[in-house]
């Protein structure tokens, strides 16, 4: 393993609480992405980014925000404004030329709301 | 607009019988279809995609694009196999992907 880290595994948040999850890879990898893990629901796209200081929403960006200021890091802010916060985040990364679209992930953080 | 289908939450085979988990997808234009897998506390991997027309574990997807179908099939199942299986979909060029809900593989000895 390696190449994609996320910290931390687990975090816990009070309800009205913004919170930043990790991410960081050493892949050289041009784009990144976070996604959403629910039961029975699959992964689903909240943001992603295909080079630095430029990110794109996915299908469920509200109530999330990111930051792409570095080609290795692209940390997501839970806000307040997120409803249902509680899940397992996965972040990826993947280069944007040759191999295109395989996407690598990190070992992902679970987030639980108190 | 792209939508992954996978039809069955979970699959229940013993050890040594047939395997299908079923995929199907719908896409306007030339789809790259993958198969991720997600063993039990490890990160989710690819296994397989269909532009390398690959056997990986012994694991085998064919586009159909007539039935719109990329169904992954083994013919021998293992329990290593257990675990949770995605098919995901992208258009040519760079596009993000999108996956279906997941089929969760138990097999039994």
């Amino acid at each position: 393993d390696g190449g994609i880290t996320q910290s931390p595994k687990y975090l816990f948040r009070k309800e009205g609480q913004n919170v930043t999850l990790s991410c960081e890879q050493n892949l050289n990898h041009d784009a990144m992405y976070w996604y959403r893990q629910d039961p029975g629901q699959g992964l689903r796209l909240i943001y992603y980014s295909q080079i630095v200081n430029d990110f794109q929403k996915g299908d469920i960006a509200e109530g999330y925000s990111v930051s792409r200021e570095k080609k290795e890091s692209f940390p997501l802010t839970v806000t307040s404004a997120q409803k249902n916060p509680t899940a397992f985040y996965l972040c990826a990364s993947s280069p944007t030329s040759g191999t295109l679209n395989e996407q690598f992930f990190g070992p992902g953080t679970r987030l639980t709301v108190l | 607009a792209q939508r992954v289908t996978q039809p069955e939450k979970l699959l229940s085979v013993f050890k040594g019988a047939p395997v299908e988990l079923k995929c199907n997808y719908s896409y306007s234009g030339s789809p790259e279809l993958f198969w991720y897998v997600q063993y039990s506390r490890q990160r989710l991997q690819l296994l397989l995609r269909h532009i390398s027309r690959e056997s990986i574990k012994g694991f085998t997807a064919d586009l159909n694009k007539g039935e719109t179908s990329f169904h992954l099939k083994k013919p021998f199942a293992q329990e290593e196999d257990s675990a949770m299986y995605y098919c995901a979909l992208s258009g040519t060029g760079f596009q993000k992907l999108v996956f279906g809900t997941g089929t969760r593989l138990l097999v039994s000895p």
